[in-house]
């Protein structure tokens, strides 16, 4: 059964500071990686896509990357703003993901970035 | 806005009581997934359908909850005689067929009192 890990639950950090976040998962056969934000009470916004086939991905001042064969993905957030406070999620699509629309979600980790 | 909605954004109700949610997904996808996510939690999934079909359930959804996507379009989640556990956000998403990536909507907070 996949499970999917984010350490830490929750993080602080001064403004401008660059930052990894970082998602573990127990099966690497992963059909793809979905990095997300969620503001307090709100929906998810996709942020970052990762194929099983690809290695990273960028948008911005966020990268992400995907190693598949040890079950990680980080995510690294440059020059960090108050704006960046949320909770990231990370979540795992199965391999069969043509047959399937389950998603297997992280925790989260709440960032909080002090001005 | 072309975004996944979803209708009511909140929701009190009294133990027992039914209720009924919707979801408009993003226009040109044709897969549509509800979740629920509890405080603290990451969502859990639900259900899936594409098109119209209903594909995949998980265990958590009992005999009490029911989903339809009857035109392949929008699509509505309903809760029988609801109990104070159901308490949590209810999410919907959509996906292209083959892209994969899904899109969330605001979610519905429901209270159960």
């Amino acid at each position: 059964k996949q499970e999917v890990t984010q350490i830490p639950a929750a993080l602080s950090v001064p403004e401008g500071e660059n930052l990894v976040l970082n998602c573990s998962f127990t099966d690497s056969a992963i059909y793809n990686l979905q990095w997300f934000r969620q503001d307090p009470g709100k929906g998810l916004t996709s942020l970052l896509l990762i194929q099983s086939s690809q290695r990273e991905q960028t948008s911005g001042r966020l990268n992400a990357s995907l190693d598949k064969s040890s079950g990680r993905s980080t995510l690294y957030i440059a020059a960090s703003q108050p704006g960046d406070s949320a909770t990231y999620l990370c979540a795992v699509s199965p391999p069969e993901a043509w047959n399937t629309g389950k998603l297997i979600f992280g925790q989260g980790t709440t960032l909080q970035v002090k001005p | 806005d072309t975004g996944v909605s979803q209708d009511p954004r909140h929701k009190i109700t009294k133990r027992g009581q039914n209720v009924t949610f919707r979801c408009d997904p993003i226009s040109e996808h044709n897969r549509l997934y509800w979740y629920r996510q509890t405080l603290g939690q990451g969502p859990e999934f639900l259900t899936y359908f594409q098109n119209e079909a209903q594909l995949e359930k998980s265990r958590l959804l009992s005999d009490r909850f029911s989903a339809e996507r009857p035109k392949g379009s929008f699509s509505t989640l309903e809760i029988q005689r609801t109990e104070q556990g159901d308490s949590a956000m209810y999410l919907c998403a959509s996906s292209h067929d083959t892209i994969y990536e899904q899109y969330f909507g605001p979610g519905t907070r429901l209270t159960v009192t």
